[in-house]
């Protein structure tokens, strides 16, 4: 039972626009929510994240949305740049349970 | 600060011995989790230890098992491998475990253990 859920398994952007990467989950209980970025060979590194008391939190490029009625988060970067081309793992927890991640989203940022 | 460290970084193993992977937290965390990582299901929750006690497990079976040194190094095993169980085995440290804000931002991942088995 996939509890996050991400549903693109890679997305493709030009460079400078808008990148939109998407993350379902299905557990009501989940209040803390994280993106992480992983370049090959290397182990993921934490990028963002967002209380369930929150619907936005924003860190320079980066902002992510939670919609808690439609179980929904996004993340955006804007603008897309050249090193922004890695995987990305959206990943969800409740108090101090395990930390659930998706399968991860490949973006690849075009010249 | 030194950051997460994992040793072997590589490992080739057949079907049916076991296999110990290595952890070494950064300085002053106390939390150690494990994760797989393959491509069909991207990262999967193994393990956290916390203190030499695990607090968390996952959905694996009995063949996966780990452990925490009162230095907090920890280290995971894998017995009588499956071809199903290569993949990257992912070592992330925590100044602490759950619940908080802090508490989970403060994960850092090591570079991961490839293991491979045929």
């Amino acid at each position: 039972d996939q509890q996050v859920k991400q549903n693109s398994p890679s997305l493709s952007v030009q460079e400078g626009r808008i990148s939109i990467l998407n993350c379902d989950y299905t557990n009501s209980m989940f209040d803390y929510f994280l993106w992480y970025k992983k370049y090959p060979a290397e182990g993921p590194t934490f990028l963002i994240s967002i209380s369930s008391i929150k619907d936005k939190n924003e860190d320079g490029r980066f902002t992510v949305f939670l919609n808690k009625s439609a179980k929904h988060l996004s993340l955006h970067i804007v603008p897309s740049q050249p090193g922004d081309s890695a995987v990305y793992f959206c990943a969800a927890s409740y108090r101090d349970d395990k930390i659930i991640f998706g399968k991860g989203t490949r973006l690849h940022i075009l010249p | 600060k030194a950051g997460v460290t994992q040793t072997p970084r590589y490992l080739i193993k057949t079907r049916g011995q076991q296999v110990t992977l290595s952890c070494s937290p950064i300085s002053g965390h106390r939390s150690v989790s494990w994760y797989q990582q393959t491509p069909g299901q991207g990262l999967q929750f193994l393990f956290e230890y916390f203190s030499e006690t695990q607090r968390n497990k996952g959905n694996f079976p009995g063949r996966f098992s780990g452990r925490q040194f009162s230095n907090s190094r920890s280290e995971m095993n894998v017995s009588t491998l499956e071809l199903g169980d290569s993949a990257l085995y992912l070592c992330a440290s925590s100044l602490r475990f759950g619940p908080g804000l802090a508490g989970v931002q403060e994960q850092y991942f090591g570079p991961g253990t490839r293991l491979t088995v045929t």
